[in-house]
Parts: C-alpha cells; structure tokens; sequence
C-alpha cells in the first residue's frame, strides 16, 4: 500500500541553521504532497502543497521539490528560526481516497 | 471565514466511562469531516471520515463510535474507555480532501 516515511524522529538546530527534513514516499501512481506543521497545544497546518502539475512548493521561507524519480519530498528552509520549533509532517492523498497518508513527523528543536 | 470548534478542551476520564467529544465547522456548508487520533508525540491516525449527514465511514476499530447528526457537526464517543484511548483526538474538516483544516485538539487522559 502507499507509504511515507520520514527517518528523522527529531532535529536540533541553532537559529540560522540550514534545515533539511527528509520525506520519502511510496504509491504506484503520481500523488499529491503535502507539508503540515504542528505547534504545540495546536492541530496541524497546512504548509506546502505540491501536486504533479507544479514540482515546487514555497511557503514562509521553506521549500519542498517533488522529485519523482527518488520519489522524495524533501523539506528545506535556508535559516531556521526559534519560531519554526514544530512538528513537521509529511503527507500524500492519492485520487478520491479519502484518506491522508501521514509519515510519522519529526521534531524540530531550535536552539536559541 | 470558516471556524472549527473542538470541547473539551481537555478531559480526564476513568477506564470504563462513557466519553463525548464534539466538533462544530461555521462558515462552510457541507464540509467533508474527519476525526484523527494522535499518541502523545505521535503520528496522526485517520480514525473516522463523513463526506454527508448521517453517513460515518470508520477508518480503524478502536472501540470508538462516530456520528454526523447535523451538517456542521461531528461528534466522537464510546460508551467505555480504555487506557489506550488516552492521547490527543483532533477534528478536521475539509472541501476537497486535500488540504485538512484542524481544530485545536481535546487532550485525553484514562486513568
């Protein structure tokens, strides 16, 4: 069945850092993507959404590619900042399921 | 503009007792309605999905119940808990299926 995985349980920068979040995804077909961002106390967010028709999505300074040959959805921010501490997910829906397909999230630690 | 409602906020609740959780959308008129568990620190898991009134689809067995009485409301419940139930239960609507908006959660805790 489809699948997504992020590798990454947690991640712990400093304030400027370059941030990487690593998204791999598995379907027989071409989904839809997403990037949610938990805060806490909060629900999930929706931060990026990318679909086979635009290969790139940027949302408040990060940025994910849809790269369908690795079948990766990597996300990226150039210079983290306290503020961006959450809980990022990974996400795909795939036709008229509906159902979202979530990876497990990782957490994002800044240092201040 | 579109707002979602979640109570309680939170709740503490023994092994064995009933629970009720709600969820109310204003603003948007036949929304597509999910109910999500998520363990503390967790992954989130899709339990329930309403795409109309009067009709649930349960996505996962937890000994948990979900009904659709009205448009604009989506209520959770089971009429006895279990330790496993504790965590974060988040409601959810949506037009498409694509982009979930959430509320802001109810926090579980059996004891």
């Amino acid at each position: 069945g489809d699948s997504v995985t992020q590798k990454q349980g947690q991640v712990t920068l400093s304030e400027d850092d370059f941030l990487f979040i690593n998204c791999t995804y598995s379907t027989t077909t071409y989904p839809t993507l997403f990037w949610y961002v938990q805060y806490p106390g909060q629900g999930p967010q929706l931060l990026l959404k990318v679909t086979t028709a635009n290969n790139k999505g940027i949302s408040r300074g990060f940025e994910a590619t849809y790269d369908k040959g690795t079948t990766s959805f990597h996300l990226q921010k150039a210079s983290v900042q306290e503020s961006d501490s959450a809980v990022y997910f990974c996400a795909l829906v795939e036709g008229s399921n509906y159902q979202l397909i979530w990876g497990s999230g990782t957490k994002l630690i800044i240092k201040p | 503009a579109q707002t979602i409602h979640q109570w309680p906020v939170a709740e503490i609740k023994a092994v064995g007792s009933p629970l009720s959780l709600g969820c109310t959308i204003k603003g948007k008129s036949s929304p597509n309605l999910y109910w999500y568990w998520q363990a503390t620190g967790g992954t989130l898991q899709q339990l329930f999905y309403s795409i109309t009134v009067g009709q649930v689809e349960s996505v996962v067995q937890l000994n948990l119940s979900a009904s659709r009485p009205k448009d604009d409301q989506f209520i959770l419940s089971t009429e006895k808990l279990l330790l496993s139930h504790s965590g974060f239960y988040l409601c959810a609507w949506s037009h498409s299926h694509e982009r979930l908006f959430f509320g802001h959660g109810t926090k579980l805790s059996v004891l």
